[in-house]
């Protein structure tokens, strides 16, 4: 099983559109959980940290569940500017390492 | 806004020569990170760096690569002879604690010839 594991898409969906994206994680014991967002040939930038309770940031709404290791990010209304690849994130082995494993992104192309 | 920065932007070298990538962190942040991404492919993990030494290493991490934080705010990777496969995207990033979230710079494009 791949560390983190997503579908790589690409979504295409239309300008107001819900859009979800799920990951899969291997290692029960990460502690922290993540989306990045990359645009083509940039950096990742980090959209938001993900927690167990769940949480939301305008129209972004990432869930964690720790059971299924399982990580879901849902974008309502979608913007054309939200098309870019998003990248699960997981701290890597035990307790709160530093080392981050990310997964290979899932494209989003929002159309007008 | 506080960011990272990187320079250069872009590294042309000849096999077999030596690089330095140079990175400055967030001024507050007390980690370090260096990550690299070839094209097409995921980012991957090389080096954490805390309080003056690494933390962690990924198995990419071998004996031509090594880490330098040479003053209070350059950090540093160089790798000491080139090879093809080193052709990448390399992101430095930092964070305020370990585990925390983690802020990248612009990445250095290293084009081995």
């Amino acid at each position: 099983r791949k560390e983190v594991e997503q579908d790589p898409g690409p979504f295409n969906v239309p300008e107001g559109a819900t859009v979800a994206f799920n990951c899969t994680y291997s290692n029960s014991a990460s502690q922290s959980f993540f989306w990045y967002r990359q645009d083509c040939r940039k950096e990742p930038k980090l959209l938001m940290s993900v927690y167990s309770s769940g949480n939301e940031d305008g129209r972004f709404t990432a869930q964690l569940n720790r059971a299924s290791q399982y990580i879901s990010l849902l974008i309502r209304d979608s913007k054309l500017s939200d098309s870019a690849t998003y990248l699960c994130v997981v701290n890597g082995g035990s307790g709160n390492t530093g080392k981050l494993i990310f997964g290979q992104g899932t494209t989003l192309q929002v159309k007008p | 806004e506080p960011e990272v920065t990187q320079t250069p932007s872009h590294q042309v070298t000849q096999m077999g020569q030596e690089v330095i990538l140079r990175c400055v962190p967030i001024s507050n942040h007390l980690y370090f990170y260096w990550y690299r991404q070839i094209l097409g492919q995921k980012v991957e993990f090389l080096v954490s760096f805390y309080n003056n030494e690494i933390s962690e290493k990924s198995e990419i991490f071998d004996d031509q690569f090594s880490v330098e934080r040479p003053d209070g705010s350059n950090f540093t990777l160089k790798i000491r002879s080139t090879k093809l496969e080193d052709s990448a995207m390399y992101f430095c990033a930092s964070s305020a604690l370990e585990g925390l979230e983690q802020f990248f710079g612009p990445g250095t494009r290293l084009t081995v010839l």
